[in-house]
C-alpha cells in the first residue's frame, strides 16, 4: 500500500540545537515534496518545496533535503528556538494526482529554553 | 487583506443533523479543497473543485457533500448519514498555475453528540 510516514512521537529539542524530522514515503514517485508548519488549532502553513531533481532547499534556519532513492525527506531547524515549537507535516506531490497533496501525519517538535 | 476564512472557529451539532461549514477565499485561486484532520493522522482529503461548478470525490467523501457556485465560496455540509463527523475541519485554496503551496483557513472544529 501506499504509504507516507513522519515520526509520530514528539521531539524534544534544546534550544539552539538543529532538529531534524524525517518524512518516508513508499510505493511513491513523487513530482515534489513540500513541508508545512501547523500550531494548534490552526491551519497548516508551507515553509518550504523541493522538487525530485533538487537534493537541498534552505530558507534562513530551514533546511529541506530530498533523497528519491532512499524516498526520504529530511527537515532541519537550526538554530532552534522556543517558537519554533509546532507540528511539522510533509506532503507529496504525485503529478497524476489532478492537483492533490498526499499528507504525513505530522511530527511534534518541542523547543526547550 | 487576502486569505481563506472559514466559520464558524467551533461548531456543535446534535447526531442526526445536517450542518454547513464555511470557506472563502479572495485569493482569487480557482482550486478549492476540504480537509478533515483526525489526531495522529495525515489530512484527508474530502472533496475538491478546480473550477465553479464543478467538483471531485476525495479519498473520505461519503457522508459530506459540497458545493461550487462562486469562485470565491466553497461549503462543505456534513451529513447525518456521516458516522464520525466530530473533527478538525479545513479548507485550503491553490491557484491552478504559478504555485504549487496550498493556503489553509483556520479551521472548524466540529463536535456531534
Amino acid at each position: 500500500s501506499q504509504k507516507i510516514e513522519q515520526n509520530s512521537e514528539a521531539l524534544n529539542i534544546q534550544e539552539g540545537k538543529t532538529a531534524t524530522l524525517t518524512c518516508n514515503y513508499t510505493n511513491y514517485s513523487p513530482a515534489y515534496l513540500q513541508w508545512y508548519r501547523q500550531d494548534p488549532g490552526r491551519g497548516p502553513v508551507f515553509l518550504l518545496l523541493i522538487r525530485e531533481n533538487e537534493k537541498e532547499k534552505r530558507k534562513e534556519r530551514l533546511k529541506v533535503t530530498f533523497d528519491t532513492t532512499l524516498k526520504q525527506s529530511l527537515f532541519h531547524v537550526t538554530a532552534s528556538q522556543p517558537a519554533d515549537s509546532a507540528t511539522y507535516l510533509c506532503a507529496l506531490d504525485v503529478l497524476d494526482s489532478n492537483y492533490q497533496l498526499i499528507w504525513g501525519a505530522g511530527t511534534k517538535l518541542i523547543i526547550k529554553p | 487583506d487576502g486569505g481563506i476564512t472559514q466559520s464558524p472557529k467551533y461548531l456543535f451539532r446534535k447526531e442526526g443533523q445536517n450542518v454547513t461549514l464555511s470557506c472563502e477565499q479572495n485569493l482569487n485561486h480557482d482550486a478549492m479543497y476540504w480537509y478533515r484532520q483526525d489526531p495522529g493522522q495525515g489530512l484527508r482529503l474530502i472533496y475538491y473543485s478546480q473550477i465553479v461548478n464543478d467538483f471531485q470525490k476525495g479519498d473520505i467523501a461519503e457522508g459530506y457533500s459540497v458545493s461550487r457556485e462562486k469562485k470565491e465560496s466553497f461549503p462543505l455540509t456534513v451529513t447525518s448519514a456521516q458516522k464520525n463527523p466530530t473533527a478538525f475541519y479545513l479548507c485550503a485554496s491553490k491557484p491552478l498555475a504559478g504555485s504549487y503551496e496550498q493556503y489553509f483557513g483556520p479551521g472548524t472544529r466540529l463536535t456531534v453528540t
